[in-house]
């Protein structure tokens, strides 16, 4: 039982590059997310998806798109890579949309 | 729309003292209230939450936070840290009743243990 898994670990990008990161978990939960934690900022929700087939924008959006690509797997896509994106990205999931969320170990990412 | 206050970016205690984390919210609804806590390179886990029923809420590795709804806090406690507790805590909150999905977080506590 992994719970939530992200890959890659660290990844280094030139502006303008694109990528997506992946996150995926086996605890059957319906809802997933993806945070940004910059220092001193906590953590700030990107997109949601309450279900699958559903995403939704959060508090910090731009820049960035989502897919649900089926129960297990939620991924998070820049297609420009902007320095601001610098950061480190959390996946998480829930059984519902208020309640307990489980984070993965996070992905380091460094645009240039 | 909630937001989480959490009034020390560090806090510095000596080891085997006690200390409290302070986490103040605002909602105009019914809230659930939740500890996280950040190692060093690592994910957020969680510490404990409050859903309802009793205000004092235990949870893991010897902590504890007591709801109060009047003052619209839910400080962090421990009796007695050790080295092991240097971490990151995230006080975090949804609503119950509705609203948008997803926790607001609060920007964080870092807890330095020194010997």
């Amino acid at each position: 039982n992994a719970g939530v898994t992200q890959t890659p670990k660290f990844q280094v990008l030139k502006t303008g590059q694109s990528m997506t990161l992946q996150c995926a978990q086996d605890m059957n939960h319906n809802s997933m997310y993806w945070y940004r934690q910059d220092p001193g900022m906590g953590l700030r929700l990107i997109y949601y998806s309450a279900s699958e087939g559903t995403t939704d924008k959060g508090e910090v959006p731009n820049g960035y798109n989502v897919s649900r690509l089926n129960k297990r797997e939620f991924s998070l896509r820049l297609e420009s890579a902007a320095p601001s994106q610098t950061s480190v990205y959390f996946c998480a999931s829930s059984e519902g949309g208020r309640q307990t969320q489980y984070f993965g170990p996070g992905t380091r990412l460094l645009v240039l | 729309a909630q937001s989480v206050t959490q009034l020390d970016s560090q806090v510095p205690v000596f080891e085997e003292a006690p200390v409290e984390l302070r986490c103040n919210y605002s909602s105009s609804v019914s809230v659930y209230l939740f500890w996280y806590v950040q190692y060093p390179n690592q994910g957020l886990q969680l510490l404990l939450k409050y859903l309802s029923g009793s205000t004092l809420v235990k949870g893991i590795n010897g902590f504890e936070a007591e709801f109060n709804k009047s003052q619209t806090s839910f400080h962090l406690r421990k009796p007695s840290v050790h080295i092991s507790d240097t971490a990151e805590y995230f006080c975090a909150v949804s609503e119950s009743g509705g609203g948008a999905d997803g926790l607001t977080f609060g920007k964080g506590t870092h807890l330095i243990i020194q010997p």
